[in-house]
């Protein structure tokens, strides 16, 4: 069973570029989280889909951020435009819910490099 | 608020040492833990998970984990370290909160390896 998959692995842009990530999730699951890991530090959620819907995204910082989930499959993640701040690991996970609990499985990553 | 707490930011063994990573939490009711391993440049890997049950839970790779309750513990160990084991290792939480479920990450320890 193929894992999660991202796209690009690796971006380097300028600031006030802007940029996009793409996440294909698990086959069958139907959450899909975004994660932004800075160097040294833990994942910090930054958006959950339940299917389509954005269920918290309270953490997605909305001047500049957004994402969307056609169909409640694959996911894209864009910044608009980058700032120096955002250089981070951009990482997706999805899972599948039985019952009351979960588990994600995440992806490797697309690491941004703003200059 | 729901946190984790790893308070051990890095970690140096010996080769063939045993090892224990220690992790803390703070949440009002039975929180479902989890132990991932990120590896260079690499996304998160699950080791191992507690729901309920028994408190001792097996992963992958050997490892092991503890949930103690009455110390809101739930220490990751392995009773012999191999040179690939170097990595950082998270400690997370998935709680409900305000209707949601989410993840919460402690900051990682980054454990290296001697030969």
């Amino acid at each position: 069973e193929a894992g999660v998959v991202q796209s690009p692995r690796y971006k380097i842009i300028e600031k006030k570029q802007p940029v996009a990530f793409w996440c294909n999730p698990i086959s069958g699951h139907n959450t899909l989280y975004w994660y932004r890991q800075n160097l040294g530090q833990g994942p910090e959620l930054l958006i959950r889909y339940e299917n389509e819907e954005a269920v918290d995204d309270s953490q997605l910082p909305k001047d500049r951020f957004s994402a969307e989930r056609l169909k409640g499959v694959d996911s894209t993640l864009k910044i608009q435009p980058a700032e120096l701040g955002d250089s981070a690991v951009y990482l997706c996970a999805s899972s599948f819910r039985q019952g009351g609990s979960e588990t994600q499985y995440f992806g490797p990553g697309t690491r941004l490099l703003v200059l | 608020a729901q946190s984790v707490t790893q308070p051990d930011i890095h970690i140096t063994v010996s080769e063939g040492a045993s090892l224990e990573l220690r992790c803390n939490y703070s949440y009002g009711a039975t929180p479902y833990l989890f132990w991932y391993v990120q590896s260079p440049g690499q996304g998160l890997q699950l080791l191992l998970k507690y729901f309920s049950g028994d408190t001792l839970v097996q992963g992958i790779k050997g490892f092991e984990a503890e949930f103690k309750r009455s110390q809101s513990s739930f220490n990751l160990r392995k009773p012999s370290v191999h040179w690939s084991d170097a990595a950082e290792y998270f400690c997370a939480v998935g709680a409900a909160a305000s209707g949601t479920y989410k993840y919460i990450f402690g900051t990682g320890t980054r454990l290296k390896v001697l030969a």
